[in-house]
């Protein structure tokens, strides 16, 4: 079993859609957690970090579930923009990340 | 320009010969991180450094890998008698001590024919 797991999608959404990302991990002793952003061809870059309460940055929300070891990434009313690689950090060890596809 | 930058952007060699990789963290940064990204793939983990000193080697990075931080500035990564497995991007991050966001350079993205 790999020690990040994502599904790699790709997700294809219209705008303004909601669209949820999942990605679950092994080690039950990790203490940090992110979500990376990676456009095609580009360095990744920090999207968010994931703290035990949850939080949001605008249309994005994160969410921890240690019981279960997933991390969520929901992304509301989605932009073409926001067509990219997800990937999720746990103790620096990355995701293979999920790309997200949103259509006109 | 102060963020990460990484010399060269593509390198294509020929298997066999060894490269090298240099890779300059934002200044004020202790701790430097080699990862390596394939197609369709996240970035896999090679090593770090806190200041001069390895702290971490990835027990999947081939002997042929071996990366240096001499002054605790920049890094360099190298390859000897490379293979066509080898072809990736290579990136560099760095990150200051105390925190967890880290900050990719552009990558060196490698071509071994």
């Amino acid at each position: 079993r790999k020690e990040v797991e994502q599904d790699p999608g790709p997700f294809n959404v219209p705008e303004g859609a909601t669209v949820a990302f999942n990605c679950t991990y092994s080690n039950s002793a990790s203490q940090s957690f992110f979500w990376y952003r990676q456009d095609c061809r580009k360095e990744p870059k920090l999207l968010m970090s994931v703290y035990s309460s949850g939080n949001e940055d605008g249309r994005f929300t994160a969410q921890l579930n240690r019981a279960s070891q997933y991390i969520s990434l929901l992304i509301r009313d989605s932009k073409l923009s926001d067509s990219a690689t997800y990937l999720c950090v746990v103790n620096l060890i990355f995701g293979s990340g999920t790309r997200l596809l949103v259509r006109p | 320009d102060t963020g990460v930058s990484q010399d060269p952007r593509h390198k294509i060699t020929k298997r066999g010969q060894n490269v090298t990789f240099r890779c300059d963290p934002i200044s004020e940064h202790n701790r430097l991180y080699w990862y390596r990204q394939t197609l369709g793939q996240g970035p896999e983990f090679l090593t770090y450094f806190q200041n001069e000193a390895q702290l971490e080697k990835s027990r999947l990075l081939s002997d042929r890998f071996s990366a240096e931080r001499p002054k605790g500035s920049f890094s360099t990564l190298e390859i000897q008698r490379t293979e066509q497995g080898d072809s990736a991007m290579y990136l560099c991050a760095s990150q200051r001590l105390g925190t967890e966001k880290l900050f990719f350079g552009s990558g060196t993205q490698l071509s071994v024919l």
